[in-house]
């Protein structure tokens, strides 16, 4: 099953413009991640966060965690064309060893 | 550097038929190793994972088994293909003290 859902679906926006996604989990983790996969290939990881961490930047990517409300969101700033991708969160389960459980994603599309 | 391989890319198979897919990791020993299906548009199912040579562990009932006969190889199999078989493929390692995970580059299924 579905540990996380983002939110939402689908976002289309402009370039410059910032795209925000947000996943919600249900049960209790040790780390929260978001991967990015383009059309037909396999996913990159972008940024891991800790369940005692609320927020981590890395580069364009600003990702927040709230465990009270078991949320996340991606921020990806001064968006691309080439951020044209869909973005999944995956969570790692307390007790889960290094299993993940990844969400349903987000297609983002940047349009020139 | 470490590099995931997978094989066939793409692969067109008849209902019935048996399946052999491949992944070997290169540059590390002792990988977590992973297969995950996604179907179109959806998140990634988790089927098989392996924390050592001979050591599988299933996640969901179905027609497909996983073996590792060597410590960086990771074997997916059908003795006969369903039509609900297809999808896309995905292999993925960690490295044993870590949560990241890094994909290959998927195989496309098609069962007609």
């Amino acid at each position: 099953s579905q540990q996380g859902e983002e939110d939402p679906q689908a976002l289309s926006i402009q370039e410059g413009e910032n795209a925000t996604m947000n996943c919600s989990y249900k049960t209790s983790i040790n780390n929260l991640q978001w991967y990015r996969q383009n059309s037909g290939r396999g996913l990159v990881h972008l940024i891991l966060i800790r369940s005692n961490e609320r927020e981590k930047h890395s580069g364009r990517l600003r990702v927040t965690l709230d465990t009270s409300k078991k949320s996340s969101s991606l921020l990806i700033t001064a968006s691309r064309a080439a951020d044209t991708a869909s973005y999944f969160c995956a969570t790692g389960l307390e007790g889960g060893g290094n299993k993940l459980t990844f969400g349903t994603g987000t297609q983002l599309k940047v349009e020139l | 550097s470490q590099t995931i391989h997978q094989w066939p890319a793409t692969l067109v198979q008849p209902v019935g038929s048996p399946l052999s897919l491949e992944c070997t990791v290169e540059g590390t020993s002792n990988p977590n190793l992973y297969w995950y299906r996604q179907a179109a548009g959806r998140g990634l199912q988790l089927l098989f994972y392996s924390v050592g040579i001979g050591q599988i562990s299933s996640e969901v009932p179905q027609n497909l088994s996983a073996s590792r006969p060597q410590d960086r190889q990771f074997i997916l199999s059908s003795k006969k293909l369903l039509l609900s078989d297809s999808g896309f493929y995905l292999c993925a390692w960690s490295p044993d003290s870590q949560e990241t995970q890094y994909f290959g580059p998927g195989t496309r299924l098609l069962v007609l």
